[in-house]
């Protein structure tokens, strides 16, 4: 059974603290790995696809990178803005749903 | 247009009440989504539409009832729903069968949905 675990659950970081956020799988054959951002009451926002180990993809403040085991969020010198949870997913040639969600890390970044 | 449109954005029901969900999309996606969502939960699938046709139940209570008229709209028709059936319900849409990135999501806004 595929299954994503991400880590820490919360993070509070003040503003310019540069950090990063964890995913860890584990699939039968990845085909996919996704981050995505969700603001409250809103719905997830599509940041990244990572297809295999070694990738990396950039969007402003936020890189993410891709290992045969886990993911990582890096988030260099948050704003405020950055405030959300973040939510990593996994889409695999053996599981039957499109897409296993992790829980998610909620990060809050202090002004 | 890269948006999926859902309505209503907030919805309070009896749980005697009928009401339905809505959810719009004009990018030609041809699968569709129904997720439930609790407060600080990741989003837990119910249903899969693909080519307008349902592929995937994921033994969701038949008080919740999915239905796709066409290959841009997705609805969800509730009936007798408990107060524990309150959540934020997102749709979602994607390009089945195209390769990798064919579960790239787009989600809507989700509606907000309180049952007394």
């Amino acid at each position: 059974e595929d299954q994503v675990t991400q880590s820490p659950e919360a993070l509070r970081l003040q503003e310019g603290e540069s950090s990063s956020l964890n995913c860890s799988y584990t699939v039968s054959g990845l085909r996919g790995l996704f981050w995505y951002r969700q603001d409250p009451g809103k719905g997830p926002e599509f940041l990244f696809t990572l297809y295999s180990a070694g990738e990396e993809k950039e969007k402003e403040r936020l890189k993410a990178t891709l290992t045969k085991k886990e993911s990582f969020l890096h988030i260099t010198a948050p704003k405020p803005e950055d405030s959300a949870t973040y939510l990593c997913a996994v889409h695999s040639y053996s599981g039957n749903t499109p897409l296993v969600f992790g829980k998610g890390t909620r990060l809050s970044v202090i002004a | 247009d890269t948006e999926v449109t859902q309505t209503p954005k907030h919805l309070v029901m009896g749980m005697t009440n009928k009401k339905s969900l809505k959810c719009e999309q004009h990018m030609g996606h041809r699968a569709m989504y129904w997720y439930k969502q609790k407060a600080k939960k990741p989003p837990e699938l119910m249903f899969v539409y693909s080519y307008e046709k349902l592929s995937i139940n994921e033994s969701v209570p038949s008080r919740f009832s999915p239905e796709c008229p066409n290959s841009s709209l997705l609805n969800l028709h509730l009936h007798a729903l408990q107060p524990e059936d309150s959540a934020l319900y997102l749709c979602a849409s994607s390009r089945p069968g195209q390769g990798p990135t064919n579960e790239k999501l787009f989600f809507g806004s989700g509606t907000q949905l309180s049952v007394l």
